[in-house]
């Protein structure tokens, strides 16, 4: 499987964008970009997907890097639920998802 | 919003006894999966489920795993004899089809203690 590389963590404060780097200059041409959280005790939850272009929905933005070598995760507007284990994860042919250690993100009142 | 179910969201269980994890996926989906994650580390891939038989499976899915979809609604992860290493958060997962690399939809997780 092709891996992802991402920051340990990172802090944002309240109602601030941030931004979530994701470097996965192995990918093939036919892998997904997926990004998932993960918020304490809880199971990990789908925030959005991606091939080539840059995608929108409710949650958040994702923003795909010409080359494909390189994501960000945009929040529009951090909040305080927003705090989780975020996973950047490659989703090729064979379906199954490899997660790795994700970044923490911590947002501050 | 469409959820996958989860039962039950703890067991306490002794060692080598037998253990019947259950997941109602949501219902138009087509491919189900195991995952866990034992306290502080990654999600590991267990098994991955599709068309009533099993399609991909982990080293750490030996012969005392098993997994069954025996109604259409329910998948079942059953641990034969369980290990002190078992202890772990069990997450189901389905996903509605592999064209279009949907999302995948997790459940809330079983904890699995064993003592």
């Amino acid at each position: 499987d092709a891996k992802t590389t991402q920051p340990n963590s990172m802090e944002s404060n309240e109602e601030e964008p941030v931004h979530l780097p994701c470097n996965h200059s192995t990918i093939s041409g036919t892998d997904y970009i997926h990004w998932y959280r993960q918020l304490p005790s809880q199971g990990p939850e789908y925030v959005i997907h991606g091939l080539t272009s840059n995608v929108n929905n409710r949650m958040a933005s994702l923003a795909i890097a010409e080359d494909r070598k390189s994501s960000t995760l945009i929040l529009h507007r951090a909040t305080l639920r927003d705090a989780a284990v975020y996973y950047c994860i490659l989703s090729g042919a064979n379906s199954k998802l490899t997660f790795g250690k994700g970044i923490t993100l911590s947002v501050r009142p | 919003e469409p959820e996958v179910t989860q039962t039950p969201s703890h067991q306490v269980t002794q060692m080598g006894q037998e253990v019947i994890l259950r997941c109602v996926p949501i219902s138009n989906h087509l491919y189900f999966y195991w995952y866990r994650q034992i306290l502080g580390q990654k999600v590991e891939f267990l098994v991955s489920f599709y068309n009533n038989e099993i399609s991909e499976k982990s080293e750490i899915f030996d012969d005392q795993f098993s997994v069954e979809r025996p109604d259409g609604s329910n998948f079942t992860l059953k641990i034969r004899s369980t290990k002190l290493e078992d202890s772990a958060m069990y997450f189901c997962a389905s996903r509605a089809r592999l064209q279009g690399n949907y999302g995948y939809t997790f459940g809330s997780g079983t904890r699995l203690t064993v003592v």
